[in-house]
């Protein structure tokens, strides 16, 4: 497996329009995170999926943000009526409870411009 | 909620040992974690420590952790210019079901050759 792989890696969008991002995590694992990462600031937790479920959102996760996990597997996350604040590094992460920790593995990031 | 910080910036000239540090609130923390991050690149898992350990190495790393002050630091050894990057501290919300990270804003290490 080569890791966690996201799509795309660049998107340049007009402020107004919806974008959206694509994860694929590493096969076997169930847990699928999402993260935003700001210049000069670490990622920052935005949404969480055990299998298809979405476990839990970040009070940064605004109304215009929806996130999905179909069948467990890749997951999507749609961004409407885009805004120059959400210019930044949309990062993925994925992991799997093994030997009771759950080490995260993150992949290459989207980046948004909003122009 | 839990914070974390770093310092910002670190130089080092090559060969010598890297120390960078870190200092979080949340003192139930279950795991704590550093990630490298080069230019344009996403987060690559370097090691992490268990909050019931003082120390953990992995060949030129060592990671030590004083949970009584919440400090966690990583020294490189043989510090090399392919060490150039941004370093991240993580840790482990406690409580969160998610295991969810908060990640501190990230140490720029500068190796001079």
């Amino acid at each position: 497996d080569t890791g966690v792989s996201q799509d795309p890696r660049h998107k340049i969008t007009k402020r107004g329009q919806n974008v959206t991002f694509r994860c694929d995590p590493i096969s076997e694992h169930n847990r699928l995170y999402w993260y935003r990462q700001t210049l000069g600031q670490g990622p920052e937790f935005l949404t969480y999926f055990q299998n298809e479920a979405q476990l839990e959102k970040s009070r940064l996760l605004s109304d215009r943000f929806s996130a999905e996990r179909p069948k467990g597997s890749f997951s999507t996350l749609e961004i409407q009526r885009t805004e120059q604040g959400d210019s930044a590094m949309y990062l993925c992460a994925s992991s799997f409870p093994g030997q009771g920790i759950y080490e995260q593995y993150f992949g290459p990031g989207t980046r948004l411009t909003v122009t | 909620g839990e914070d974390v910080e770093q310092s910002l910036f670190l130089s080092v000239r090559e060969g010598d040992s890297s120390v960078i540090n870190c200092t979080y609130t949340d003192s139930s923390s279950t795991y704590l974690y550093w990630y490298k991050q080069e230019p344009g690149a996403g987060l690559q898992l370097l090691t992490y420590i268990f909050s019931n350990m003082d120390m953990k190495q992995d060949q030129r790393l060592t990671v030590l952790l004083n949970k009584k002050d919440k400090h966690l630091s990583l020294r490189i050894a043989d510090t090399q210019t392919g060490d150039s990057a941004i370093y991240f501290c993580a840790v482990e919300v406690s409580g969160a079901g998610s295991y969810q990270l908060t990640f501190g804003k990230g140490t720029k290490l500068s190796v001079i050759p």
